[in-house]
């Protein structure tokens, strides 16, 4: 079972690089890292998914190192509306279930 | 595309009476999840279908609640009785079957309240 930890909460100021790690000692070989972020009254959203190295796409990036023990996702110049609940998950796709768990996340606060 | 759709967005009812949620996929996705989110348990999986078959449901708290997927583009999860401390959001999410580890895409939820 691949727990996952990452901090409860963090705070930043608009314009600011945010940085959340997500520790994941356990991950398996086939496992993914998937990262979620989830606004007040909504369902979650994908943001960013990796297996290795480093992946970027129009919202974040995700840099994972060699022994994938941990990832970290990077959010450039934040803006208010990037206040949310980001999830860091680790799993894999033939192993749904109590094995893919969404941990309480992290509570970013982005303040001007 | 149209997103997984859930309704209702909001139900109230009274304690004893049985609650029907309903999801519609999106379509072409194999995977249906079934999540509850409260803010003492956070986000936890109750149940999750492949192919409309039921994988695992050891998540479901217990023989009040029940989730059935007829067809590929419909589930319902059903709770009777309802008792108060089953108020919370309901999510459906559904994924597909491909490269690597596809992402789920999540509904608006449900919001259910128990009085």
């Amino acid at each position: 079972l691949a727990k996952t930890t990452q901090p409860i909460s963090m705070d930043s100021y608009e314009g600011q690089e945010v940085n959340i790690t997500c520790s994941h000692n356990n991950i398996a070989t086939n496992d993914y890292i998937t990262w979620y972020q989830q606004f007040p009254s909504q369902g979650p959203r994908f943001i960013i998914q990796g297996y290795k190295t480093k992946v970027t796409n129009e919202v974040a990036s995700l840099f994972i190192p060699a022994d994938r023990k941990s990832s970290t996702l990077s959010l450039p110049r934040v803006s208010l509306s990037d206040t949310a609940v980001y999830y860091c998950l680790v799993g894999d796709q033939e192993n749904y279930g109590q094995n893919f768990v969404f941990g309480p996340g992290t509570r970013l606060s982005v303040l001007p | 595309d149209a997103g997984v759709i859930q309704s209702p967005r909001h139900e109230v009812t009274e304690m004893g009476q049985e609650v029907t949620l309903r999801c519609k996929p999106i379509s072409g996705h194999d995977y249906l999840f079934w999540y509850r989110q409260t803010m003492m348990r956070g986000l936890e999986l109750l149940i999750y279908f492949n192919n409309n078959v039921p994988i695992d449901d050891s998540g479901m708290p217990e023989d009040r609640f029940s989730a059935k997927m007829p067809n590929a583009s419909f589930s319902t999860l059903k709770i009777q009785p309802s008792e108060p401390r089953d108020s919370a959001v309901y999510f459906c999410a559904s994924s597909f079957t491909g490269p690597g580890n596809q992402p789920q895409h999540f509904g608006d939820g449900t919001r259910l309240s128990i009085l």
